[in-house]
């Protein structure tokens, strides 16, 4: 069965300091998708993210990086300069390659409170 | 595209009335998923729909709940008799290749 921790439930940093997001997945398949999520205050979903199993390149967006590694099933996710506007809740995510849709499981979430 | 489009954005109702939550997907994308949101257990996969053919219903919590989806365009998810504990935020998703799509979400209080 898939799974994904957050164990970090709340986070406080002060604006410019670099953060980091830890995902922790498992799964039997060989083939997933990872993803992030940002749900701010509003409380819509905002898409991320998306990593494929067989692409362990790690991505850089803007202030936005992710750290893939099969070796130790983590998925985690940097952001640099923090800044207020980034206050949300995150969600890492898994979604394994089924033959019937592919159903998509959430960590319980990492509330990151950044400060001015 | 619009989107995912979720109704009501907010419902109010009274413990044990009826409640019908709606969800249009996106144009084109065979799979529809319904997710339930609280404080305590997060963000819960209820049911998913894949080509509008029920595919894990396992999340659904109790056969007070129930989602149909009639066609590509239209599902709906229904709680008979509602009650209080059903109160949450309710979001339905789309997917096609590219990735998950999710609506709004629907606050449900149920008083």
């Amino acid at each position: 069965a898939q799974k994904v921790t957050q164990a970090q439930t709340e986070i406080s940093v002060v604006e410019k300091e670099d953060v980091t997001l830890d995902c922790v997945y498992e799964t039997r398949d060989t083939t997933y998708y990872l993803f992030w999520y940002k749900q701010p205050p509003s409380g819509e979903l905002v898409f991320l993210i998306r990593r494929n199993s067989f692409d362990e390149q790690n991505e850089i967006s803007g202030r936005y990086s992710w750290n893939f590694q099969k070796s130790t099933s983590s998925f985690n996710f940097t952001i640099t300069a923090s800044q207020v506007v980034d206050s949300a809740v995150y969600f890492c995510a898994l979604s394994e390659a089924k033959e019937y849709g592919n159903k998509l499981v959430f960590g319980a979430g990492t509330i990151l409170r950044v400060k001015s | 595209d619009a989107g995912v489009i979720q109704s009501p954005r907010h419902e109010v109702t009274e413990m044990g009335q009826e409640v019908t939550l709606r969800c249009k997907p996106i144009s084109g994308h065979n799979s529809l998923f319904w997710y339930r949101q609280t404080m305590m257990r997060g963000l819960e996969l209820l049911i998913y729909f894949n080509n509008n053919v029920p595919i894990d219903d396992s999340g659904m919590p109790e056969d007070r709940f129930s989602a149909k989806m009639p066609n590509a365009s239209f599902s709906t998810l229904k709680i008979q008799p509602s009650e209080p504990r059903d109160s949450a935020v309710y979001f339905c998703a789309s997917f096609a290749g590219a990735g998950y799509t999710f609506g709004s979400g629907t606050r449900l209080t149920v008083v």
